[in-house]
């Protein structure tokens, strides 16, 4: 079955960076879209950002675009979140999500997450 | 933009409950992909709903979705003590090519 595994979150003074990683298995990585959506303590879901399977097509939610940057290794089944310019608002669990299959015509555009990583990795921002 | 769900509603083991989605930029239609998610405390998000009304091969019956005046709609019917969580929905705005969740709407099974 689909197993997604979330690794690289720690402690992290504002301004620094921190790199997240996840690895899927159970299923054709290189055929799906991927996102990251995180959670901060006690709050709701934030969508963060979506790349396509082939890696060219690449959007972020408002709050981190031009400080975030997602990427893929196709080759080793994993999934990338390059956090800069870290504030003490992302401090959150960031989950990796496999996107919804199928024809777009019935999806949407971006592709929405579908399944999740179970535990998320959790990123603190604090001096 | 801000999508806004009720902040919590109660049903009775076996009632019939509907969680409603809307948008700070007007009425929800289909073009913005409506989806549901399920969470529970201490777990990750489950999808329940994708594309206004399509369940996931895991998604029980009894959950559906829908438009309903203007808004994103879940319907719970034949609520079970399971079902007890966190429940939030999750617009596509094609302008900014981005997804926006909404707040959550905490269900209780009572």
């Amino acid at each position: 079955q689909v197993r997604l595994v979330e690794s690289g979150g720690g402690v992290v003074q504002p301004g620094r960076s921190l790199r997240l990683s996840c690895t899927g298995s159970g299923f054709t990585f290189s055929n799906n879209d991927m996102h990251w959506v995180r959670q901060a303590p006690g709050r709701g879901l934030e969508w963060v950002a979506i790349i396509g399977y082939d890696g060219r097509k690449i959007y972020y939610g408002d709050s981190v675009k031009g400080r975030f940057s997602i990427s893929r290794d196709n080759s080793k089944n994993m999934l990338f979140l390059q956090m800069n310019s870290l504030r003490p608002e992302d401090t959150a669990i960031y989950y990796c999500a496999k996107a919804v299959m199928g024809p777009l015509a019935a999806t949407g555009p971006l592709r929405p997450p579908s399944e999740f990583g179970g535990q998320g990795t959790l990123v603190t921002v604090s001096s | 933009t801000v999508v806004t769900q009720e902040p919590s509603l109660t049903v009775s083991p076996g009632g019939t409950v509907t969680l409603t989605c809307a948008s700070s930029t007007g009425t929800v239609t289909s073009r913005f992909y409506p989806n549901w998610f399920q969470q529970r405390p201490g777990q990750a998000p489950r999808a329940l709903i994708y594309s206004t009304g399509d369940r996931h091969s895991w998604t029980p019956a009894r959950f559906s979705g829908a438009l309903l005046g203007g808004k994103a709609a879940l319907t719970l019917a034949g609520a079970q003590p399971e079902d007890e969580a966190e429940y939030y929905c999750l617009l596509y705005y094609g302008d900014s090519q981005s997804w926006v969740f909404g707040g959550g709407t905490k269900l209780t099974v009572l």
